[in-house]
């Protein structure tokens, strides 16, 4: 099993849509949360970064982590476009190391 | 059976060292990829590779070269190491470009005293 699980996608939603992209993991040393957004021929940009089980938001995305059922999701409301990218989680353990979902693929069609 | 595997894990060296971090994927995958992160977890994207083509070459210094000798391997090499090059550098690939699915490998973290 791998540490991080994350569903590839591709997912394509229309504009306007809430989208909920979802990891799951197996190790509860697992302390920081994060997601990040890579546009094509872009590198990733750092879009949310959680610490606690509970939800954070910022604008139009929110982070929720429950770390009870070892899952983290990313919602994002209102979809655009301009949202059109691969979404990655990634997730840090107590020996500061990282590990990243796979990404998933998400096209928000006008 | 690690799917996408760099060396060293922890690599510190002097300012002025020339050093080599090592990239290896075995899931046939036809794109890699060089990120350095910074203390913030910020990830830049360094160079990407597609089939041995350099397709990505983001502006970062020409100390750094990639060299991929066959598709499932970029190796990084730095020339006279400065301090800002302290970081953790991440190698990655996918399969069907920069849109597919990513395994990226445990990362190098580098320190230059």
């Amino acid at each position: 099993q791998k540490e991080v699980e994350q569903d590839p996608g591709p997912l394509s939603v229309p504009e306007g849509a809430i989208v909920s992209l979802n990891c799951t993991y197996s190790n509860s040393a697992f302390q920081y949360f994060m997601w990040y957004r890579q546009y094509s021929r872009k590198g990733p940009e750092l879009l949310m970064y959680t610490y606690s089980s509970g939800n954070k938001e910022d604008g139009r995305f929110t982070a929720q982590v429950d770390k009870s059922s070892k899952y983290i999701s990313l919602f994002i409301r209102d979809s655009q476009p301009s949202d059109s990218a691969t979404y990655l989680c990634a997730m840090i353990n107590t020996g500061n190391q990282f590990y990243f979902g796979t990404g998933t693929s998400l096209t928000v069609i006008p | 059976d690690t799917a996408v595997s760099q060396t060293p894990k922890y690599l510190v060296t002097q300012m002025g060292n020339d050093k080599s971090i090592k990239c290896e994927q075995n899931l046939g995958h036809d794109t890699m990829y060089w990120y350095k992160q910074d203390s913030k977890k910020f990830l830049k994207i360094m160079f990407s590779y597609n089939n041995k083509e350099l397709i990505i070459n983001e502006t970062v210094p020409n100390r750094f070269s990639p060299k991929s000798p066959d598709k499932a391997h970029l190796n990084l090499h730095i020339n006279s190491l400065e301090l800002g090059d302290s970081a953790v550098y991440f190698c990655a690939s996918s399969q069907g470009g920069d849109r597919g699915s990513y395994t990226f490998g445990s990362g190098t973290r580098l320190t230059v005293v």
